[in-house]
């Protein structure tokens, strides 16, 4: 079946713009999750959501960024008034959330460029 | 905080076999995960482990945990060039949320 899905997979922007990245998670995931995967450096945890809400939002790194899931699929991730230290690739993933397993399955990122 | 620590490169010839370690902090861990990742691609999931488990062999992968020493190891037998890689350790962090804590990677260069 399909996997998890990102759009888009690039994106260019200036200094000070806003963007949207969204994320389509595997048909039937409750769990869904945003990570940022800065050059040469790790994966680095944003945020998570269990169907539409967010309980752990404790890795979004300032109040410019927020995220949003509807009808417990598709989220978007909103980066308004975008700076150069956010050009990173961000990564979503989902998880069935069954069992204790709770495997992530990912997608292929978002590559953000920010000039 | 939890931490997860990996070796920044391994370089092997093929035909060899390849040892990648990872270290952790969280010694309530339930799940271990190696993840690889090739060049302008998503992370693929290549196998985990539960932490009452020591190894977990799954054709050329083998898992190895010390859970003592939070040591974790993967093993991929017979190395080939297609195996050169990012490769991810992860770490199902305890705190109530089902977030994962990752290293920063191991690159894995494979020679003829």
């Amino acid at each position: 079946g399909a996997g998890v899905s990102q759009s888009p997979s690039n994106k260019v922007t200036e200094k000070g713009k806003d963007v949207e990245l969204r994320c389509d998670p595997i048909s039937g995931h409750t769990a869904l999750y945003w990570y940022r995967q800065s050059l040469g450096q790790g994966l680095e945890f944003l945020i998570y959501f269990q169907g539409n809400s967010a309980p752990d939002k404790s890795g979004l790194p300032s109040d410019r960024f927020s995220a949003e899931r509807t009808g417990g699929s598709v989220s978007t991730l909103t980066i308004q008034r975008t700076q150069q230290e956010d050009s990173a690739v961000y990564l979503c993933a989902s998880s069935l959330l069954s069992g204790n397993t709770d495997t992530q399955y990912f997608g292929p990122g978002t590559r953000l460029t920010v000039l | 905080g939890e931490d997860v620590e990996q070796s920044l490169f391994l370089s092997v010839r093929e035909g060899d076999s390849s040892v990648i370690n990872c270290t952790y902090t969280d010694s309530s861990s339930t799940y271990l995960y190696w993840y690889k990742q090739e060049p302008g691609a998503g992370l693929q999931l290549l196998t985990y482990i539960f932490s009452n488990m020591d190894m977990k062999q799954d054709q050329r992968l083998t898992v190895l945990l010390n859970k003592k020493d939070k040591h974790l190891s993967l093993r991929i037998a017979d190395t080939q060039t297609g195996d050169s890689a990012i490769y991810f350790c992860a770490v199902m962090f305890s705190g109530g949320y089902n977030k994962l804590i990752f290293g920063a990677g191991t690159r894995l260069a494979v020679h003829p």
